[in-house]
């Protein structure tokens, strides 16, 4: 069964302070690895798409990589702006499904 | 160019009751897809539609329908609402159509905050 896990649920970090959220998947087969950030009562925002374990994208403080079981969403020295739920997702293409994961509430602490 | 919209943001209604949301895409994306989120079960997978054609469904009763028109534009509609369909219902859209890599990036409307009483 297509699956995906998010870990930590939770993190507090101080500004400044870099860190890397993980995202674990299960998959018959990957059409693309996605990661959002979701800001409260609004619809999540898309930030990446990862194809090929060994592929990295970067925007501003945040970067993502992706191997053939997980991805890391690295934040460098985050700012409070940077607070918000991360979401990963895998498109299936044995079922061509999105199936998310829970997501990482991240608090950047000024 | 604009991004998804959805209508109404907010509604409350009573059990029993049916509702219908809508759904208007990024002009050129042909598949819309709409999810249920709750603070428990995170973003669940409703069903996606594309060129007006169910293509995909999650594993939700079938109270719970949509329809898409000829122009991308979607609805979904809930009937004999129950108290555990209160959520935030979004809907995203897609380019989805020759195959290549970045067709299939979803990308979300703010959502309809749904209140069943």
């Amino acid at each position: 069964e297509d699956q995906v896990t998010q870990s930590p649920e939770a993190l507090r970090l101080q500004e400044g302070e870099s860190s890397s959220l993980n995202c674990s998947y299960t998959v018959s087969g990957l059409r693309g690895l996605f990661w959002y950030r979701q800001d409260p009562g609004k619809g999540p925002e898309f930030l990446f798409t990862l194809y090929s374990a060994g592929e990295e994208k970067e925007k501003e403080r945040l970067k993502a990589t992706l191997t053939k079981k997980e991805s890391f969403l690295h934040i460098t020295a985050p700012k409070p702006e940077d607070s918000a739920t991360y979401l990963c997702a895998v498109r299936s293409s044995g079922t061509y499904k999105y199936i998310f994961g829970t997501g990482t509430r991240l608090k950047v602490l000024a | 160019k604009a991004g998804v919209t959805q209508t109404p943001r907010y509604l409350i209604k009573t059990r029993g009751q049916q509702v219908t949301l809508s759904c208007s895409p990024i002009s050129g994306h042909r598949s819309v897809s709409w999810y249920q989120q709750t603070p428990g079960q995170g973003l669940q997978f409703l069903f996606e539609y594309f060129s007006e054609t169910q293509r995909n469904k999650g594993n939700f009763p079938g109270r719970f329908s949509g329809r898409q028109f000829s122009n991308s534009r979607s609805e979904m509609n809930v009937s004999t609402l129950e108290l555990g369909d209160s959520a935030l219902y979004l809907c995203a859209s897609s380019l989805s159509t020759s195959g290549r890599k970045n067709d299939y990036e979803q990308y979300f409307g703010p959502g309809t905050r749904l209140t069943v009483t």
